[in-house]
């Protein structure tokens, strides 16, 4: 099946820096991609949505400009946090789509990220 | 809109009895659903899906989930529940390349 990499597991970083993301497919390619973000006993919240070669679609209320995202190649997009903050810490989640036919249809996630700002 | 829910946050189970976790949906058309697990600080693991079919699906680690079009339900299932099973589960919902996830619910089973 499909499998998809996605580094760091975890990351602490101090107020006001930036922390990249990255999640890459290892045995196919992946034309959209998705980030999601978790906060603690929710669910999964769609952030981005991004396809090879074009500019992300941020969900309403994501801010384009704090969450950079760059979906470079078939195999490997990221997500970058500009200057990040306390409130910024959260679990974070990478997913791409792959339809090939029903039985091959869904997402394949990654790992996760947990970013902790102090 | 379509939307997903799972109307227990918690469900509590003793060891090597049955479990089930509930799923409701509304979507327009024919839904395609999907279960998946997470475990603490882990990814996301899916179980299994509905797209087409027989209406029983079968999946991973011994769950499977029936789809019940009258009810709009899709609830997972486990005839014997172990202590490892315990971990957080996401009904899901998909129409196009969009996935709507439902609140979650958390499995816990007692040993």
């Amino acid at each position: 099946g499909a499998v998809v990499s996605q580094h760091p597991s975890w990351v602490i970083c101090k107020s006001g820096t930036s922390v990249k993301i990255e999640c890459r497919s290892l045995d196919f390619q992946a034309t959209t991609m998705f980030w999601y973000r978790q906060f603690p006993k929710q669910s999964l919240m769609l952030m981005a949505t991004s396809n090879e070669g074009s500019k992300a679609t941020y969900e309403q209320g994501v801010e384009k400009d704090k969450f950079l995202i760059n979906h470079a190649s078939l195999t490997l997009s990221t997500l970058t946090v500009t200057s990040a903050h306390p409130e910024d810490s959260s679990f974070y989640i990478c997913g791409f789509f792959e339809e090939f036919g029903t039985r091959n249809y869904g997402y394949t996630f990654g790992s996760g990220t947990r970013l902790t700002v102090v | 809109a379509q939307s997903v829910a799972q109307p227990e946050d918690q469900v509590n189970v003793a060891e090597g009895n049955p479990l089930t976790v509930k799923c409701t949906y509304s979507v327009s058309g024919n839904p395609y659903l999907f279960w998946y697990v997470q475990y603490p600080n882990r990814g996301l693991q899916f179980l299994l899906k509905y797209i087409t079919g027989d209406n029983l699906v079968k999946g991973s680690y011994g769950f499977e989930a029936e789809f019940n079009k009258s009810q709009t339900s899709f609830h997972l299932k486990k005839p014997s529940a172990l202590v490892s099973d315990s971990a957080l589960y996401f009904c899901a919902v998909s129409y196009g390349q969009n996935f709507v996830f439902g609140p979650g619910t958390r499995l816990s089973v007692l040993p």
